[in-house]
């Protein structure tokens, strides 16, 4: 089974400062045939669907603040919002998907709170 | 603007079959861009894919549920269908459909969700 595992499983940031988020897949998610990572990041608020921020691990979803910015390859990956925002409270996801056999897999997820 | 909503029981007994319907609108789900999926999250707890589905009738299920699931599509109606048999309190999640999007494996666009829950 592929796993996503995401640290920390909480994280408190004041506001205005940089809050990064880490998620590490069991198997890579890179594809040679297009030289793509598939993980993407959400977002979800209370009550609320997730909503989709980042995909191929670092291009921000259209109107997606550019305070969020994704990074890395392979296994390792991060989310990082620049400067916290009071909206930005929010319990964030990574994804991976893997095509042999087709399978979507999530990370627990990371609460983000302010300080 | 794309819409998804999911209906259908908020209860259902253990041992029987769950069943639930996305109605997309403000878009056709015949669209071969799209996968059309879905997602459970149990209460206080994180997201699961159960199984996704092309307008052709494709399919293919999350294999810890796959023995259980069936997605089906009525391109007639812009709706898709989910049914989980036998079902345990285990199941009692809230239950998201979304649209898949075929080139970069994302689901961007989610229903409000429906909360079922499994009891006697």
């Amino acid at each position: 089974d592929i796993v996503m595992t995401q640290s920390p499983d909480s994280l408190a940031v004041s506001l205005g400062e940089r809050a990064t988020i880490n998620c590490k897949s069991s198997q890579s998610v890179l594809y040679s045939s297009n030289n793509k990572n598939y993980l993407a990041w959400y977002q979800q608020k209370p009550g609320q669907p997730p909503k989709l921020l980042i995909y191929w691990a670092s291009t921000r979803e259209s109107g997606v603040p550019d305070r969020f910015s994704g990074s890395g390859s392979g296994t390792d990956f991060t989310l990082t919002i620049s400067s916290l925002q009071a909206e930005d409270v929010a319990v964030y996801y990574c994804q991976q998907y893997y095509s042999t056999p087709p399978l979507y897999t999530f990370g627990q997820g990371t609460k983000l709170e302010i300080k | 603007q794309l819409q998804l909503q999911e209906s259908g029981p908020g209860l259902v007994k253990p041992s029987e079959t769950l069943s639930l319907t996305c109605t997309v609108s403000g878009g056709s789900i015949s669209s071969s861009s799209y996968y059309w999926g879905w997602i459970r999250q149990p209460p206080g707890k994180g997201l699961e894919w159960i199984g996704s589905i092309y307008y052709s009738g494709s399919t293919y299920y999350n294999p810890s549920l796959k023995s259980r699931v069936t997605i089906s599509v009525d391109t007639s109606k812009n709706q898709f269908s989910l049914k989980l048999s036998s079902v345990t309190a285990a199941d009692t999640a809230v239950y998201y459909c979304a649209r898949v999007v075929v080139v970069t494996a994302t689901f961007d666009y989610w229903g409000q969700g429906t909360l079922v829950t499994v009891s006697s």
